[in-house]
Formats: C-alpha cells, structure tokens, sequence
C-alpha cells in the first residue's frame, strides 16, 4: 500500500496567514491526490483535485502543488470558516489511501 | 444541488450485520462510482471500495473483503454498503462519497453488547 505521510499534524494559526500543508507518499502517485477538508463535526468537502485542479465552488485561495511523491495544499489568506481538519488522499494505487491529517487552529 | 444523503446512526451486537444506505440527488447516479470510506476514532481514514451504479461492477480495499458488501438500487438511486460479523473494530462512521468533491453525512455504527 502506498503511505501517505501528510505534515504537519496540527497547527496554529492567524486569520490572514498563509499555510502549507505537505502530504509524501512512499513512491511516486502522478498527480493523483485529493485534498480533503473536514470542520468539526461535519462531513468532508473535496478541494482539489489531480494535485492542482480546484473543485467547483472552492475559493481560490486554495491551491494545490507538487510532483512525483511530494504535494502541497497551500491557503493563503487565512478565514476564519479555513479551520478545519485537511486530508490528503491518493488514488493512483489501489487501495487509496489517506494521509493522517493537519488539524488548523487559531493561534 | 447535489445530495448524498445517509441512513441514520446504528448501534448494532458484536457479530451482527448492518446495512447503510446513501441516498443520491441532483445528478447523474450511474455516472460516477460510488466510493465508500470508513473514518475510526474521529481521525484517521480508509477506503472501504467503490461500486460503479451503473453496472455493479466493484473494486475492494482487501482489508475489507468479506466484511463489507457495496450493491446499489438503480431506481432509487441509493448505494448500499453491507457489513457483517461486526466487532468493536467496525465501531466508526462511513461516509459515501463520489469523486472525493461529494460526501454523504456520514453514518455512525456503533458495535456493542
């Protein structure tokens, strides 16, 4: 199974920064990671897509990067509605899977 | 407006079954796989599999062969994961979800004596 180790765990920020949020995987995925965003409580809303394509109605602050085994999700401008726990997930190897996830708080 | 729209919590008995439905609305049902994902103590996740609801056709995460079942009722457009012989370890919440942007709310299974 490929492993997705996503970083960092958990961090605390400001409104108006701007973060990255890293997911390595054990061997090269071309492009195929998600970016998964999960407020406490709720259900799951997909952001990105093939490493770099937004979803449909994800503002564009949000954006995705990367190549070979190594990805980001990068947010800039930090809102208030941007903390929330962030996923990502590869689907370029069966079984996807998941990295552990970065959970954004306010500092 | 997309919807998926899920079965209500389940407390079922350690070696029951239980099955979850996935309601979907507002697009093209046979067009897209149907995934399902368990997510266990509130963080960490797994791919249970997909269904293509368009001929049935399906794909497992081996971890859960035997132990989960996707079928899905084309007339009503719902998804369906079966689970049996449930122990403490199936205790967490599945969501459907189709092309990672769409989730279901998520079902939560409780497995207790």
């Amino acid at each position: 199974d490929i492993l997705m180790t996503q970083s960092p765990s958990s961090m605390s920020v400001s409104l108006g920064d701007t973060v990255s949020i890293t997911c390595h995987a054990s061997q090269g995925i071309s492009s195929n990671i998600g970016w998964l965003q999960q407020k406490p409580g709720k259900s799951f809303k997909g952001l990105i897509y093939h490493g770099t394509n937004l979803e449909d109605g994800v503002p564009s602050r949000f954006s995705g990067s990367g190549s070979g085994a190594d990805y980001s999700l990068t947010i800039s401008s930090l809102e208030s509605e941007d903390f929330a726990d962030y996923y990502c997930v590869q689907y370029a190897q069966f079984p996807w899977t998941f990295g552990g996830g970065t959970k954004l708080e306010i500092k | 407006e997309i919807q998926l729209q899920q079965s209500g919590p389940e407390l079922v008995k350690p070696g029951a079954s239980v099955k979850v439905s996935c309601k979907a609305s507002g697009y093209a049902f046979t067009s897209y796989n149907m995934y399902w994902v368990k997510q266990s103590h509130g963080k960490s996740l797994e791919w249970i599999g997909y269904i293509d609801p368009y001929n049935g056709g399906t794909s497992y995460n081996q971890k859960f062969k035997g132990k989960a079942t996707l079928t899905v009722d084309k007339s009503s457009s719902t998804a369906y994961m079966h689970l049996n012989s449930l122990t403490s370890e199936d205790s967490a919440v599945y969501y459907c979800a189709f092309k990672f942007a769409y989730w279901g709310q998520g079902t939560l299974v409780t497995v207790s004596a």
